[in-house]
C-alpha cells in the first residue's frame, strides 16, 4: 500500500509553453502533498507543501507564480511549470503524507522535465 | 531550515564487503531518515531513528542514531548489486514540524562484483 504515481515520467517542452505535472496517491487519502526538485548529483530541494482545499506554501526563493501548485483534492495534487525555460529542466519529485510523521511520507517515481 | 552533511559522496566496494555512510547536522536531529534511490527514480524509504542511541536494522542494513541526535551511520553488511544506488538521510525540521523533511546531498554508491 501507499503508493504515489506521477505523470508524466518524463516531459520534453518548448520554451515559453507551460507543463503540467500529476502526483497521485493511488491508494489512500493524502492530507499533505510536497513538490521536490533535483538537480544531477544533488539532493532534492523542496519547493512547496501542498494542503488540500488550501493554498499552498512555498519555500524560500521559489516563484509561486512560475510553479503553480493545485491540491484539489486528497488523492491529486498538480505542479504547473509556467512559461518553462531551460534552466527549469530538472527532475521533480512529489511525495504524499497520510499520518501525522515522516515514516508516512510517500515518494513519487519522479518527472524529468527538459525544456529546450 | 536543517542542512545535513552526507560523507562519502561516493563509494565503490567490491561485493560481499561492508559499507558505511555517515549523515551529520549541526543541530538536534527530530528525526532522522534514510532513503534510497536509483538514478531517475523516487526514494524508497528505508529506516527511521528518533531517540539517542537508537539503532535499527533491516536484513544487511544497520541505522543508528548517536546519543546527541546530531549523527547517523548507514551500515551495509556483505554488500549485494542490488544495494547499490543513491542513499538520502533526510531530518525532520523540528519537532512540531515532524513531516517536513531536509535532505542531505546523497552518497552514491556502486557494487562490484
Amino acid at each position: 500500500g501507499a503508493v504515489v504515481s506521477q505523470h508524466p515520467s518524463w516531459v520534453i517542452c518548448k520554451s515559453g509553453t507551460s507543463v503540467k505535472i500529476e502526483c497521485r496517491s493511488l491508494d489512500f487519502q493524502a492530507t499533505t502533498m510536497f513538490w521536490y526538485r533535483q538537480f544531477p548529483k544533488q539532493s532534492l530541494m523542496l519547493m512547496a507543501t501542498s494542503n488540500e482545499g488550501s493554498k499552498a506554501t512555498y519555500e524560500q526563493g521559489v516563484e509561486k507564480d512560475k510553479f503553480l501548485i493545485n491540491h484539489a483534492s486528497l488523492t491529486l495534487s498538480t505542479l504547473t511549470v509556467t512559461s518553462a525555460h531551460p534552466e527549469d529542466s530538472s527532475f521533480y519529485i512529489c511525495s504524499a503524507t497520510r499520518d501525522r510523521g515522516p515514516k508516512g511520507q510517500y515518494f513519487g517515481p519522479g518527472t524529468r522535465l527538459t525544456v529546450t | 531550515s536543517q542542512e545535513l552533511e552526507q560523507s562519502p559522496q561516493s563509494l565503490i566496494v567490491q561485493e560481499g564487503k561492508n559499507l558505511t555512510i555517515n549523515c551529520t547536522s549541526s543541530k538536534t536531529l527530530y528525526g532522522l531518515y534514510w532513503y534510497k534511490q536509483k538514478y531517475g527514480e523516487g526514494l524508497i524509504f528505508l529506516m527511521m531513528l528518533q531517540k539517542g542511541g537508537e539503532e535499527k536494522s533491516h536484513e544487511k542494513i544497520t541505522a543508528k542514531l548517536d546519543e546527541k541526535k546530531q549523527q547517523s551511520s548507514l551500515h551495509i553488511t556483505a554488500s549485494q548489486p542490488s544495494h547499490a544506488g543513491i542513499y538520502l538521510c533526510g531530518a525532520a525540521e523540528s519537532r512540531s514540524n515532524d513531516y517536513k523533511l531536509s535532505f542531505g546531498a546523497g552518497t552514491t554508491v556502486t557494487v562490484r562484483a
